[in-house]
């Protein structure tokens, strides 16, 4: 059974903090992604990985910054984590870049206060 | 960047009635991908279609691909109360990653 595995389920951490969400795939996919999810403004991308060391800003990039230096592990940083950062992550994987399935962990709900 | 818009946002029915979610495109799309969100869980993969006018479906569940390859729809027949959740719509453009619709949230009056 593939599985993506994200480290926690809930988080709370302070203003100010640096917040580290991992994820980790066992399905030997190049690319990762890493997503928040807000009502009413669906999945967002924020980074993605399409191979180790290698990263690409998605649409929502400012206040993160992410790290890969094993294929199967994408880390999000949030390096001083603010309110709006109140959030649902969500990491995935693909084999290819493009066209093929996503699978999705099962999500990090990050409360900053 | 390139969008794709997914209506409506919400939408309530009746158990055993239907119920459609559509998806829109401004670019032609290489292909289209649905995921579905229970209440608390992660997207999970659905269907992928690729071809223009394809139809495809799962029991209740019918999954259309536009002749223009710019839209989608889909539609699940007489609603059960497991069909809850969020169904997003995601597209590719060319060989780009996906991109993400907003989603529709589905509640089911019993």
């Amino acid at each position: 059974d593939v599985k993506v595995t994200q480290s926690s389920r809930y988080l709370v951490k302070r203003t100010g903090e640096k917040v580290f969400l991992e994820c980790v795939q066992d399905m030997d996919h190049e690319n990762m992604f890493w997503y928040r999810q807000d009502p009413g403004l669906g999945l967002r991308l924020i980074y993605f990985s399409y191979d180790v060391k290698m990263k690409e800003k998605g649409d929502i990039p400012e206040g993160y910054s992410v790290s890969r230096e094993k294929k199967e592990r994408f880390s999000l940083i949030l390096e001083s984590a603010s309110t709006n950062q109140t959030s649902m992550y969500l990491c995935a994987s693909t084999i290819l870049l493009a066209n093929t399935e996503a699978f999705f962990g099962q999500g990090t709900r990050l409360t900053v206060v | 960047g390139q969008q794709v818009m997914q209506i409506p946002q919400y939408q309530h029915v009746q158990e055993g009635e239907d119920f459609t979610t559509y998806c829109n495109s401004s670019t032609t799309l290489s292909n289209i991908q649905w995921y579905k969100q229970r209440p608390g869980g992660h997207p999970v993969f659905l269907i992928q279609l690729v071809k223009s006018g394809e139809v495809k479906k799962q029991k209740r569940l019918t999954f259309q691909f536009g002749e223009a390859k710019k839209n989608s729809s889909l539609h699940i027949t007489a609603t059960q109360t497991t069909d809850v959740g969020t169904y997003f719509c995601a597209g590719s453009f060319g060989n780009e990653k996906l991109t993400f619709g907003t989603g529709t949230r589905l509640t089911i009056i019993p």
